[in-house]
């Protein structure tokens, strides 16, 4: 299958900094890629859709000038979590699509936030 | 809204049983992804299906669009197939996927 590789696979930072988590496509070209958050024993819920080129679209109640998300080529987009808190902990994970909306999505490896 | 639940959410097999992990969806799909996370994490994309049935090596996975409803089976399983289970129906008209909570299967030697 399709590889898509997310970094830093871990990451700890002192509250009020910034992180930036990266998701790469390594053998497709990705036009759309999503952002999931998912906290102890809870389901993934999605953050944000990023599409190539434009501006990404956010889920309710996600604070979009917190979560700063770039799509800049069709093989990398990236999370930033701004001023990070101790409650933005979590675990985050990227996707991406090959194609159009029926075709198969692809999982990063995560990156596990831990803000102190 | 669609609802997803899976069944059972804990699962303790001995190697070589025969699992059957269930998902209900309550709205209308256009297809459905079983997913499976590892302890790290990392989640694989097992399958996407709109119809019928899908096999790869001791998984299967089917699906019944009428009924609202997909099964996942692994055959003679083993302890690497420990792990979290994941049902991601896609609603219909929608990119979005939505996710089951998940059932954590435990195989034993």
């Amino acid at each position: 299958g399709a590889v898509v590789s997310q970094h830093p696979s871990w990451v700890i930072c002192k509250s009020g900094t910034s992180v930036k988590i990266e998701c790469r496509s390594l053998d497709f070209q990705a036009t759309t890629m999503f952002w999931y958050r998912q906290f102890p024993k809870q389901s993934l819920m999605l953050m944000a859709t990023s599409n190539e080129g434009s501006k990404a679209t956010y889920e309710q109640g996600v604070e979009k000038d917190k979560f700063l998300i770039n799509h800049a080529s069709l093989t990398l987009s990236t999370l930033t979590v701004t001023s990070a808190h101790p409650e933005d902990s979590s675990f985050y994970i990227c996707s991406a699509r090959r194609g159009g909306m029926n075709t198969e999505a692809f999982f990063g490896q995560g990156t596990r936030l831990t803000v102190v | 809204k669609n609802e997803v639940e899976q069944s059972p959410q804990n699962l303790t097999a001995q190697e070589g049983e025969f699992i059957t992990i269930n998902c209900s969806y309550s709205v209308g799909i256009s297809a459905l992804h079983w997913l499976q996370q590892h302890p790290g994490g990392g989640i694989v994309s097992l399958f996407m299906l709109s119809s019928g049935k899908k096999k790869h090596g001791r998984l299967i996975a089917t699906i019944n669009i009428q009924e609202k409803h997909s099964s996942l089976h692994i055959t003679a399983s083993h302890p690497r197939d420990s792990a979290v289970y994941i049902c991601a129906p896609r609603e219909g008209g929608s990119e979005k996927l939505v996710f089951g909570k998940g059932t954590k299967l435990t195989v034993n030697p």
